[in-house]
Protein backbone atom coordinates (compact mmCIF):
# COMPACT_ATOMS: atom_id res chain seq x y z
CA UNK A 1 0.00 0.00 0.00
CA UNK A 2 1.21 3.62 -0.96
CA UNK A 3 2.01 5.63 1.71
CA UNK A 4 0.25 8.43 -0.50
CA UNK A 5 -3.18 7.77 -2.05
CA UNK A 6 -5.02 10.04 -4.47
CA UNK A 7 -8.20 9.57 -5.89
CA UNK A 8 -9.58 8.97 -8.37
CA UNK A 9 -6.67 8.39 -11.21
CA UNK A 10 -8.36 9.98 -13.99
CA UNK A 11 -10.90 12.69 -13.84
CA UNK A 12 -12.69 14.32 -16.91
CA UNK A 13 -14.51 17.11 -16.03
CA UNK A 14 -16.79 19.78 -18.80
CA UNK A 15 -16.09 23.51 -18.09
CA UNK A 16 -17.27 25.48 -15.38
CA UNK A 17 -18.17 22.30 -13.15
CA UNK A 18 -16.45 21.88 -9.44
CA UNK A 19 -13.87 19.19 -9.22
CA UNK A 20 -12.77 18.11 -6.18
CA UNK A 21 -9.04 15.56 -6.02
CA UNK A 22 -8.65 13.50 -2.51
CA UNK A 23 -5.37 12.86 -1.25
CA UNK A 24 -5.05 10.46 1.57
CA UNK A 25 -2.00 9.41 3.62
CA UNK A 26 -0.62 7.48 6.27
CA UNK A 27 2.48 8.42 8.21
CA UNK A 28 3.25 11.59 10.31
CA UNK A 29 4.25 14.50 7.94
CA UNK A 30 5.47 18.11 8.65
CA UNK A 31 3.37 19.57 5.13
CA UNK A 32 1.44 18.08 2.28
CA UNK A 33 1.79 19.87 -1.21
CA UNK A 34 -0.25 20.16 -4.17
CA UNK A 35 1.31 19.64 -7.36
CA UNK A 36 0.80 20.56 -10.87
CA UNK A 37 2.26 19.29 -13.91
CA UNK A 38 1.21 20.00 -17.56
CA UNK A 39 1.96 17.19 -20.33
CA UNK A 40 5.53 16.82 -21.05
CA UNK A 41 6.33 19.92 -18.16
CA UNK A 42 7.86 20.43 -15.48
CA UNK A 43 6.20 20.97 -11.67
CA UNK A 44 4.41 23.75 -10.50
CA UNK A 45 3.81 23.80 -6.69
CA UNK A 46 0.33 25.24 -6.01
CA UNK A 47 0.11 24.58 -1.93
CA UNK A 48 1.78 23.55 0.85
CA UNK A 49 -0.50 22.73 4.24
CA UNK A 50 0.31 21.78 7.40
CA UNK A 51 -3.24 22.44 8.77
CA UNK A 52 -6.75 24.23 7.90
CA UNK A 53 -7.30 25.51 4.37
CA UNK A 54 -5.91 27.92 1.76
CA UNK A 55 -7.33 29.53 -1.06
CA UNK A 56 -5.56 30.98 -4.44
CA UNK A 57 -7.50 32.27 -7.00
CA UNK A 58 -10.51 29.51 -8.10
CA UNK A 59 -8.30 26.50 -6.12
CA UNK A 60 -8.76 25.65 -3.02
CA UNK A 61 -7.16 23.32 -0.72
CA UNK A 62 -7.88 21.85 2.62
CA UNK A 63 -6.29 19.45 5.15
CA UNK A 64 -7.56 17.22 8.26
CA UNK A 65 -4.42 16.15 9.92
CA UNK A 66 -6.64 13.78 12.45
CA UNK A 67 -8.19 12.10 9.41
CA UNK A 68 -4.56 12.25 7.83
CA UNK A 69 -6.70 13.60 4.54
CA UNK A 70 -6.49 16.71 1.92
CA UNK A 71 -8.64 17.81 -0.86
CA UNK A 72 -7.96 20.31 -3.89
CA UNK A 73 -11.15 21.76 -5.24
CA UNK A 74 -11.51 23.57 -8.74
CA UNK A 75 -13.99 26.00 -9.10
CA UNK A 76 -15.30 27.04 -12.39
CA UNK A 77 -12.81 24.29 -14.12
CA UNK A 78 -11.53 25.52 -17.45
CA UNK A 79 -9.79 23.65 -20.12
CA UNK A 80 -6.58 24.90 -19.17
CA UNK A 81 -6.48 23.46 -16.04
CA UNK A 82 -6.11 20.55 -17.58
CA UNK A 83 -3.15 18.82 -16.03
CA UNK A 84 -1.73 15.62 -13.96
CA UNK A 85 -2.51 17.08 -10.00
CA UNK A 86 -0.23 15.34 -7.77
CA UNK A 87 -0.12 15.05 -3.81
CA UNK A 88 2.96 14.97 -1.51
CA UNK A 89 4.04 14.69 1.42
CA UNK A 90 6.99 16.16 3.55
CA UNK A 91 8.69 14.00 6.10
CA UNK A 92 11.47 16.03 7.77
CA UNK A 93 14.88 14.25 7.55
CA UNK A 94 17.69 16.41 9.36
CA UNK A 95 18.35 18.92 7.22
CA UNK A 96 15.99 18.46 4.18
CA UNK A 97 12.43 17.45 3.39
CA UNK A 98 11.69 14.40 1.30
CA UNK A 99 8.56 14.72 -0.54
CA UNK A 100 6.68 11.37 -1.07
CA UNK A 101 4.35 11.67 -3.98
CA UNK A 102 0.87 9.92 -5.30
CA UNK A 103 0.78 8.07 -8.05
CA UNK A 104 -1.33 11.65 -9.71
CA UNK A 105 -4.92 12.61 -10.68
CA UNK A 106 -5.06 13.06 -14.76
CA UNK A 107 -7.85 16.07 -15.16
CA UNK A 108 -9.05 16.69 -18.51
CA UNK A 109 -11.40 19.92 -18.86
CA UNK A 110 -13.25 19.63 -22.39
CA UNK A 111 -15.53 22.67 -23.51
CA UNK B 1 12.01 37.25 -11.31
CA UNK B 2 13.34 34.69 -8.71
CA UNK B 3 13.53 31.35 -9.75
CA UNK B 4 14.69 27.47 -10.46
CA UNK B 5 16.59 27.66 -14.05
CA UNK B 6 17.69 24.07 -15.78
CA UNK B 7 19.44 23.64 -18.78
CA UNK B 8 19.06 22.46 -21.39
CA UNK B 9 15.35 21.82 -21.15
CA UNK B 10 16.12 18.85 -23.78
CA UNK B 11 19.07 16.85 -24.27
CA UNK B 12 20.08 14.10 -26.53
CA UNK B 13 22.60 11.41 -25.74
CA UNK B 14 24.54 8.53 -26.92
CA UNK B 15 24.54 5.30 -25.12
CA UNK B 16 26.94 4.96 -22.43
CA UNK B 17 28.37 9.00 -23.24
CA UNK B 18 28.56 11.31 -20.29
CA UNK B 19 26.54 13.87 -19.70
CA UNK B 20 25.58 17.03 -17.37
CA UNK B 21 22.27 18.46 -16.61
CA UNK B 22 22.58 21.87 -15.26
CA UNK B 23 20.63 23.86 -11.90
CA UNK B 24 20.47 27.55 -10.79
CA UNK B 25 18.41 29.41 -8.88
CA UNK B 26 18.38 32.98 -8.00
CA UNK B 27 16.16 31.99 -4.55
CA UNK B 28 19.43 31.76 -2.15
CA UNK B 29 17.91 28.43 -1.01
CA UNK B 30 19.88 26.26 0.95
CA UNK B 31 18.78 23.01 -0.12
CA UNK B 32 18.94 21.93 -3.61
CA UNK B 33 17.29 18.30 -4.93
CA UNK B 34 17.54 16.13 -7.98
CA UNK B 35 14.22 13.89 -9.62
CA UNK B 36 14.48 11.31 -11.91
CA UNK B 37 10.57 11.14 -13.58
CA UNK B 38 9.96 8.65 -16.01
CA UNK B 39 6.73 8.58 -17.96
CA UNK B 40 3.67 8.15 -15.91
CA UNK B 41 5.68 7.72 -12.74
CA UNK B 42 5.91 9.76 -9.75
CA UNK B 43 9.29 11.43 -9.57
CA UNK B 44 11.78 9.29 -7.38
CA UNK B 45 14.97 11.44 -5.36
CA UNK B 46 18.08 11.04 -6.57
CA UNK B 47 20.04 12.96 -3.78
CA UNK B 48 19.99 16.36 -2.29
CA UNK B 49 22.38 19.00 -0.80
CA UNK B 50 22.08 21.18 2.36
CA UNK B 51 24.60 23.69 1.90
CA UNK B 52 27.50 21.56 0.56
CA UNK B 53 26.75 18.63 2.44
CA UNK B 54 25.64 15.91 -0.16
CA UNK B 55 23.16 13.15 0.84
CA UNK B 56 22.84 10.03 -1.55
CA UNK B 57 19.60 7.97 -1.68
CA UNK B 58 20.16 4.50 -0.96
CA UNK B 59 19.07 3.42 -4.20
CA UNK B 60 20.62 6.12 -6.55
CA UNK B 61 23.12 4.66 -9.06
CA UNK B 62 26.54 4.74 -8.78
CA UNK B 63 25.85 6.46 -12.36
CA UNK B 64 24.83 9.28 -11.21
CA UNK B 65 26.43 11.95 -9.98
CA UNK B 66 26.66 15.42 -8.25
CA UNK B 67 28.23 18.76 -7.88
CA UNK B 68 26.88 22.00 -6.19
CA UNK B 69 29.92 24.93 -6.72
CA UNK B 70 28.22 27.37 -4.76
CA UNK B 71 24.93 28.03 -3.59
CA UNK B 72 23.29 29.43 -6.86
CA UNK B 73 24.48 25.77 -9.55
CA UNK B 74 23.73 22.25 -9.12
CA UNK B 75 24.83 19.75 -11.68
CA UNK B 76 23.62 15.97 -12.28
CA UNK B 77 26.34 13.59 -13.86
CA UNK B 78 25.11 10.97 -15.61
CA UNK B 79 28.64 8.88 -16.31
CA UNK B 80 27.52 6.43 -18.24
CA UNK B 81 23.86 6.63 -19.61
CA UNK B 82 21.45 3.57 -20.19
CA UNK B 83 18.77 3.57 -22.37
CA UNK B 84 16.95 2.99 -18.69
CA UNK B 85 18.30 6.32 -18.04
CA UNK B 86 15.93 8.15 -20.23
CA UNK B 87 13.31 10.76 -18.04
CA UNK B 88 12.58 13.56 -17.36
CA UNK B 89 15.24 15.23 -14.29
CA UNK B 90 13.63 18.01 -12.28
CA UNK B 91 15.74 19.94 -9.91
CA UNK B 92 14.27 21.66 -6.84
CA UNK B 93 14.72 23.92 -3.99
CA UNK B 94 14.05 24.91 -0.77
CA UNK B 95 13.82 27.11 2.39
CA UNK B 96 12.42 26.65 5.62
CA UNK B 97 9.23 27.93 6.36
CA UNK B 98 7.34 28.28 10.07
CA UNK B 99 7.95 26.80 13.11
CA UNK B 100 6.89 23.54 11.98
CA UNK B 101 9.89 23.61 10.33
CA UNK B 102 8.31 22.26 6.80
CA UNK B 103 10.43 23.28 3.41
CA UNK B 104 7.96 24.11 0.25
CA UNK B 105 9.91 22.77 -2.66
CA UNK B 106 10.05 25.13 -5.99
CA UNK B 107 10.79 23.15 -9.24
CA UNK B 108 12.20 24.01 -12.19
CA UNK B 109 10.87 23.13 -15.37
CA UNK B 110 13.00 20.13 -16.17
CA UNK B 111 15.36 17.91 -18.37
CA UNK B 112 14.37 15.79 -20.75
CA UNK B 113 16.94 13.46 -21.71
CA UNK B 114 17.26 11.04 -24.40
CA UNK B 115 19.16 8.37 -24.81
CA UNK B 116 19.99 6.89 -28.16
Amino acid sequence: KNEVEQSPQNLTAQEGEFITINCSYSVGISALHWLQQHPGGGIVSLFMLSSGKKKHGRLIATINIQEKHSSLHITASHPRDSAVYICAVSILTGTASKLTFGTGTRLQVTL
Amino acid sequence: DAMVIQNPRYQVTQFGKPVTLSCSQTLNHNVMYWYQQKSSQAPKLLFHYYDKDFNNEADTPDNFQSRRPNTSFCFLDIRSPGLGDAAMYLCATSRLVGASGAYEQYFGPGTRLTVT
